[in-house]
């Protein structure tokens, strides 16, 4: 079975400074591991995703994750927060070979203040 | 190109009544996927088609819930009879290949009263 683990109910930055929403998994094999943000009254909005090779993933609106498989964590992160950047963050893990269901992690709410 | 859309946003039903939902994939996206979000939990996994077969439907909760995928294009997925437990954010997603990206609808949100 493959799971997803968000810490983290809530994260509050202030505008400007580094963030990072957590994020580790379990599965078998290999993974394929997503992030998706949910804008309010919106739907679930692709962010990134890590299949294979570089460790160091870059996404939409200056986000980034690290896929660290000894730790089996897929952080998310942004060098400089922006009040827009305040919404519902979901980490999604597929397993390589065990079908196309996403699991996804409880969601984290990242509210970014001025 | 237009993303994935739901009908309708929105749905306030009585217990026992019948809700039906629908999606439209994105165009030439053979495969579409429903999940839902109850209760503020995690978002689960309900079923994937491929075109019009069901590939997988091991997250479906009971025998009240069905979704079909007529001529492979859009899927309805009809709750009868609807049930408190029921009420939740349901998702569609598309992806043109099984092991691509798959993209989200804004979801209907189900209120079961």
């Amino acid at each position: 079975a493959q799971s997803v683990a968000q810490p983290e109910d809530q994260v509050n930055v202030a505008e400007g400074n580094p963030l990072t929403v957590k994020c580790t998994y379990s599965v078998s094999g290999n993974p394929y591991l997503f992030w998706y943000v949910q804008y309010p009254n919106r739907g679930l909005q692709f962010l990134l995703k890590y299949i294979t090779g570089d460790n160091l993933v870059k996404g939409s609106y200056g986000f980034e994750a690290e896929f660290n498989k000894s730790q089996t964590s897929f952080h998310l992160k942004k060098p400089s927060a922006l009040v827009s950047d305040s919404a519902l963050y979901f980490c999604a893990v597929r397993a390589y070979d065990a079908g196309n269901m996403l699991t996804f992690g409880g969601g984290t709410r990242l509210m970014v203040k001025p | 190109e237009a993303g994935v859309t739901q009908f309708p946003s929105h749905s306030v039903i009585e217990k026992g009544q019948t809700v039906t939902l629908r999606c439209d994939p994105i165009s030439g996206h053979d495969n579409l996927y429903w999940y839902r979000r109850v209760m503020g939990k995690e978002i689960k996994f309900l079923l994937h088609f491929v075109k019009e077969s069901k590939q997988d439907e091991s997250g479906m909760p009971n025998n009240r819930f069905l979704a079909e995928r007529t001529g492979g294009t859009y899927s309805t997925l009809k709750v009868q009879p609807a049930e408190l437990e029921d009420s939740g954010v349901y998702f569609c997603a598309s992806s043109q290949a099984t092991t691509d990206t798959q993209y989200f609808g804004p979801g209907t949100r189900l209120t079961v009263l």
